[in-house]
């Protein structure tokens, strides 16, 4: 059973905005939304995380519905560096860090 | 150094020698995980280790055997391998109950 569904690919053109939604609809009531973006041979890199409130960082912006199944990340002007893959995963707040990455979306950011 | 650092960042092995991945962190985290992420499959967990403790274990294979001499370090021993354990072994810190993981580049295994 797939914990989340993510679209496999997305363009998007240098400068605008991307924005790269999530399905997590059996999210339980104590797992926030992580995201995480992975650059071709490197390591994966946190993005952001939140529970039930909107969240933003220098990275991004993460908009969480109200009923919690689903979440848009928002790159607000995405550069060429930002082409990556990007995942969302639900994770216990007060687990051992149990990530469990799917397929995630290939963003790719045009010039 | 900064982060999580791992060394070698690509390890070329026969399937009868015995190698070790080393995975520092200068975080001062005290929870490390091991991940394997090959081609064809999502990021798997395979060893977590809070304050030097394994505390999970995924039905990983004997042939992998990880090492936590103290918070900052983490060692997979890895000997009698299989071409299918090629892959890139990534090493992750976080603080304890926090899901923050701050990873490592990896190392690409290649075996033969």
């Amino acid at each position: 059973d797939a914990k989340t569904t993510q679209p496999p690919s997305m363009d998007c053109a240098e400068g605008r905005a991307a924005n790269l939604p999530c399905n997590h609809s059996t999210i339980s009531g104590n797992e926030y939304v992580y995201w995480y973006r992975q650059i071709h041979s490197q390591g994966p890199q946190y993005i952001i995380h939140g529970l039930k409130n909107n969240e933003t960082n220098e990275m991004a912006s993460l908009i969480i519905t109200e009923d919690r199944k689903s979440s848009t990340l928002i790159l607000p002007h995405a550069t060429l560096r930002d082409t990556a893959v990007y995942y969302c995963t639900p994770a216990g707040g007060t687990s051992y860090g149990k990530l469990t990455f799917g397929q995630g979306t290939i963003l790719t950011v045009h010039p | 150094e900064t982060g999580v650092t791992q060394t070698p960042r690509h390890l070329v092995m026969g399937m009868t020698n015995k190698k070790s991945l080393k995975c520092e962190q200068h975080l001062g985290h005290n929870a490390m995980y091991w991940y394997k992420q090959s081609a064809k499959k999502p990021l798997e967990l395979m060893f977590v280790y809070s304050l030097e403790e394994r505390v999970e274990n995924n039905s990983v294979p004997s042939r992998f055997s990880p090492e936590c001499p103290n918070s900052s370090h983490l060692f997979l021993h890895l000997h009698t391998l299989q071409p299918e354990d090629s892959a890139l072994y990534l090493c992750a810190s976080s603080q304890l109950a926090y899901n923050e993981q701050f990873f490592g580049p990896g190392t690409r295994l290649t075996v033969l």
